[in-house]
């Protein structure tokens, strides 16, 4: 199994400022099937990212994913206050998908 | 636009089976394009990937529920399902069900439904 650790654990910035979320996986994955989402309180989680760097349907280009092999970031270039919330990456591999724990993203 | 909704029992005793039926609207569940997953959340913890399936029945499963898991596809009602035998108070989530789509063998779960809190307790 691929084990996805999200770091840091919580992050609390200020409404205009950069956020950089981190997503380190066990062994090597794909990029084509690395994902990241956003969920709020009380709500399902969100596309934001697939295959690393695409953006989903409709999600800002404040938002950004980078990375390969077994290091995977999301970027937040001028966070706004609808964006503080949990974020996960998600992965594909050796027939199972498994989530990172998730960053929390807060209000400084 | 493409809408999943989940339904079924929120309360369970120990030992009993769950049943959840996810019903897709807006778009077909036979659509070659697409398999059709669930994922659970524990109250306040990470998500976790319980099994997805294909319209013609193909499964995949969690190793570490697959021998409680069965999840079935009913093209005729636009649906899908999952069932976990022997419930414990572990299996307290929110269960969502998801779309997963693949474009340019990329793979990602881009529709959820709102999710249902299922309660394992006596």
């Amino acid at each position: 199994e691929i084990v996805l650790t999200q770091s840091p654990g919580t992050l609390s910035l200020s409404p205009g400022e950069r956020a950089t979320l981190s997503c380190r996986a066990s062994q090597s994955v794909s990029s084509s099937y690395l994902a990241w989402y956003q969920q709020k309180p009380g709500q399902a989680p969100r596309l934001l990212i697939y295959g690393a760097s695409s953006r989903a349907t409709g999600i800002p280009d404040r938002f950004s994913g980078s990375g390969s092999g077994t290091d995977f970031t999301l970027t937040i270039s001028r966070l706004e206050p609808e964006d503080f919330a949990v974020y996960y990456c998600q992965q594909y591999g050796s027939s199972r998908y498994t989530f990172g724990q998730g960053t929390k993203l807060e209000i400084k | 636009q493409l809408q999943l909704q989940e339904s079924g029992p929120g309360l369970l005793k120990p030992s009993e089976t769950l049943s959840l039926t996810c019903t897709v609207s807006g778009g077909s569940i036979s659509s070659n394009s697409y398999y059709w997953g669930w994922i659970r959340q524990p109250p306040g913890k990470g998500l976790e990937w319980i099994g997805t399936i294909y319209y013609s029945g193909s499964t995949y499963y969690n190793p570490s529920l697959k021998s409680r898991v069965t999840i079935s596809v009913d093209t005729s009602k636009n649906q899908f399902s999952l069932k976990l035998s022997s419930v414990t108070a572990a299996d307290t989530a929110v269960y969502y069900c998801a779309r997963r789509s693949s474009v340019a063998g990329t793979l990602y779960f881009d529709y959820w439904g709102q999710g249902t809190l299922v309660t394992v307790s006596s």
